[in-house]
């Protein structure tokens, strides 16, 4: 079985300020991890990735996120977060191998503050 | 355009009404997915195709049906809607295995309220 966590609900964040936004999951094997965001009255778009190779990918809009095997995460960060940022933002895990479905979290909403 | 396109994108329906939520997408992806939105539950998995002759049921397929038309037609039906299926309503694609790493590409959404 694979599983997401989104411990947080809601991350508030002066804009300027790094943000990061938390995800862990847990895969049976090798996971392949997503970011997706979905703005208000919006589909979900995909932000980033992570395969195989470098722990830090880099991903739409300014985007990062760094993948921890030992600790099993995968969070979003941003040097410098933007009003335009606030969103509601998905992290999804699934298995490099199996049915090659998604597990989604519940998504967190980020609120950039002027 | 819009890669993924869905109709209707707000209806409001009676209990007991038949409902059909159609996708089609111009990505030529052979994937295609329907799933259910609901605030603080992330996204649940109604039905997936990997391909036209390929149905597959997900988490939450009880009360729903789909049909998958072509390759790039995938619709989402309510038999007998019902007050809790009352969401917000997605279509996705995705490249095959072969093609991709399974990023999904998502429709602008459906929501759909039962009175």
């Amino acid at each position: 079985a694979q599983s997401v966590a989104q411990p947080e609900d809601q991350v508030n964040v002066a804009e300027g300020n790094p943000l990061t936004v938390k995800c862990t999951y847990s895969v049976s094997g090798n996971p392949y991890l997503f970011w997706y965001v979905q703005y208000p009255n919006r589909g979900l778009q995909f932000l980033l990735k992570y395969i195989t190779g470098d722990n830090l990918v880099k991903g739409s809009y300014g985007f990062e996120a760094e993948f921890n095997k030992s600790q099993t995460s995968f969070h979003l960060k941003k040097p410098s977060a933007l009003v335009s940022d606030s969103a509601l933002y998905f992290c999804a895990v699934r298995a490099s191998g199996g049915s090659y479905i998604p597990t989604f979290g519940r998504g967190t909403s980020l609120i950039v503050h002027p | 355009d819009a890669d993924v396109t869905q109709t209707p994108r707000n209806r409001i329906t009676k209990t007991g009404k038949r409902i059909m939520l159609e996708c089609s997408q111009t990505k030529g992806h052979d994937r295609m997915y329907w799933y259910r939105q609901d605030p603080g539950l992330g996204l649940q998995l109604i039905y997936y195709s990997f391909d036209v002759k390929d149905i597959n049921k997900g988490e939450i397929s009880d009360g729903y049906s789909v049909s998958r038309q072509a390759q790039a037609k995938f619709s989402l039906s309510l038999e007998s809607a019902i007050p809790n299926q009352t969401a917000l309503y997605f279509c996705a694609t995705s490249e095959a295995e072969i093609a991709g790493f399974g990023e999904l590409f998502f429709g602008e959404g459906s929501r759909l309220t039962v009175l």
